[in-house]
């Protein structure tokens, strides 16, 4: 089955505490992204990444980070959490960057950062 | 930049009714038009997308014609069930940076009710 698959789904963690999401797609797809989700804010992108070892920052990359080294594989990284980055979290995928082609999202991760 | 604008909720109808979600755009270029739905607890699935202006997307029941010259998009439905309760999010992707991602609306919160 064709899916993006998220680890943590749900998460509660202290200030500070370095964590990862990872991210997973079984789809060969290139193009991945995170996306944050806030109340009266829609979903924003955080970083993205065209292929292996290409990657950039979205609208609210701060705080982030993120890796490609295989091109299944986006795990996001908080280094030292903040109460500002509780949110639901969003992993995407896509075939590329031609505008047609739709985005497929995981699940999503709920942090909340006490 | 890129920009989407939809109709606030929570929008509350009787199961049976019309459904019209309002969205509209604004864009430079020629994007591609989505609505995406997440059900409660869960992630964000495509309903449906056009790629080109006059493209109607449909599925289970849903429609949303893509009009260039009112830059809109909107969602409608003919009969509503309480299983289309969900929060609804109009989206674009375009030409622009982020890997051409998805700009997001608010979301519109629909509940039908028996």
């Amino acid at each position: 089955e064709a899916q993006v698959t998220q680890n943590p789904r749900y998460l509660i963690t202290v200030t500070g505490k370095k964590l990862t999401v990872t991210c997973s797609q079984n789809m060969n797809h290139e193009y991945m992204s995170w996306y944050r989700q806030d109340p009266g804010l829609g979903l924003r992108q955080i970083y993205y990444s065209m292929n292996v070892e290409v990657t950039d920052k979205g609208d609210v990359p701060e705080g982030y980070k993120v890796s490609r080294k295989e091109k299944r594989n986006f795990p996001l990284i908080l280094e030292s959490p903040s109460p500002n980055q509780t949110s639901l979290y969003f992993c995407a995928s896509s075939p590329g960057r031609f505008s047609g082609n739709t985005i497929y999202f995981g699940e999503g991760s709920w942090l909340t950062v006490v | 930049g890129n920009s989407v604008t939809q109709m606030e909720g929570p929008v509350t109808l009787s199961e049976e009714a019309f459904l019209t979600i309002n969205c509209t755009y604004t864009a430079t270029g020629y994007p591609s038009l989505f609505w995406y739905v997440q059900y409660p607890g869960e992630g964000l699935q495509l309903l449906l997308k056009a790629t080109k202006a006059d493209d109607k997307g449909s599925n289970k029941g849903f429609e949303a014609t893509y009009r260039k010259e009112t830059t809109s998009f909107h969602l409608e439905k003919g009969s509503v069930q309480v299983s289309d309760s969900a929060v609804y999010f109009c989206a674009l992707r375009g030409l622009t940076g982020g890997g051409n991602k998805l700009t997001f609306g608010t979301g519109t919160q629909l509940k039908v009710e028996l």
